[in-house]
């Protein structure tokens, strides 16, 4: 258990809707980042948030958006969903804002998202 | 464009054997170089990393070996066990740009 987690495990939606997947990271960690996995692929970056403020931004389309709220949880919007989104959403935490690189990256079980 | 790449997808392995699990990378740029392992319905975990300052790093049954030159890096596991088998990601990352980026996996198999 990395301490990092997501809900839902999983959602099944339609077309055009909008879905809010939730992230909480470990305690203590100010970092959280936003991944895609679609299927086949590697984990693309998507967004990153680094103690309420975004901190970085990878190929992160404009239909998607993401916050971090003061208690440090962080939610990913998707919206006007195409069958394309269809993949597992990690997020994942680290203690400060270079994680990956000058600390670790928890990850968060994922949520695997269907879009129909 | 692939910036790392993990040109296996799978790899299967006899238990007691060695496993290697190989990762090209085309940005010069990459000083910082990590593994990760990802079990089923779990999200990746942390293994092993390597700094470009090094061409070497072990741990325990795990090692990295880093080839600046040739711009490719493995991973070893001496000796492979079948709690081994799972995802394994080799991802990527600069000072510069500092959120690692991530390879398609290779999925390695030990058996019994």
């Amino acid at each position: 258990d990395s301490g990092v987690t997501q809900t839902p495990k999983h959602l099944i939606t339609a077309t055009g809707q909008r879905v809010t997947l939730r992230c909480s990271p470990r305690s203590g960690d100010l970092s959280v980042y936003w991944y895609q996995q679609s299927l086949d692929q590697g984990l693309q970056f998507l967004i990153q948030y680094y103690n309420g403020e975004e901190r970085a931004k990878g190929n992160i389309l404009e239909r998607f958006s993401a916050q971090q709220f003061p208690d440090l949880h962080s939610e990913l919007n998707l919206s006007s969903l195409e069958l394309g989104d269809s993949a597992l959403y990690f997020c994942a935490s680290s203690v400060g804002e270079r994680g990956g690189f000058t600390d670790t990256q928890y990850f968060g079980p994922g949520t695997r998202l269907t879009v129909l | 464009d692939q910036q790392v790449k993990q040109n296996s997808p799978s790899l299967s392995v006899q238990e007691g054997r060695i496993s290697i699990l190989n990762c090209d990378y085309t940005n010069s740029m990459f000083d910082y170089f990590l593994w990760y392992k990802k079990y089923p319905a779990e999200g990746p975990t942390f293994l092993i990393s390597i700094s470009s300052i090094k061409d070497k790093n072990e741990d325990g049954r795990f090692t990295v070996f880093l080839n600046k030159s040739a711009k490719h890096l493995s991973l070893h596991i001496v000796p492979s066990q079948p709690g081994d088998s799972a995802v394994y990601f080799c991802a990527a990352a600069s000072g510069g740009s500092y959120i690692p980026t991530f390879g398609r996996g290779t999925s390695l198999i030990v058996h019994p």
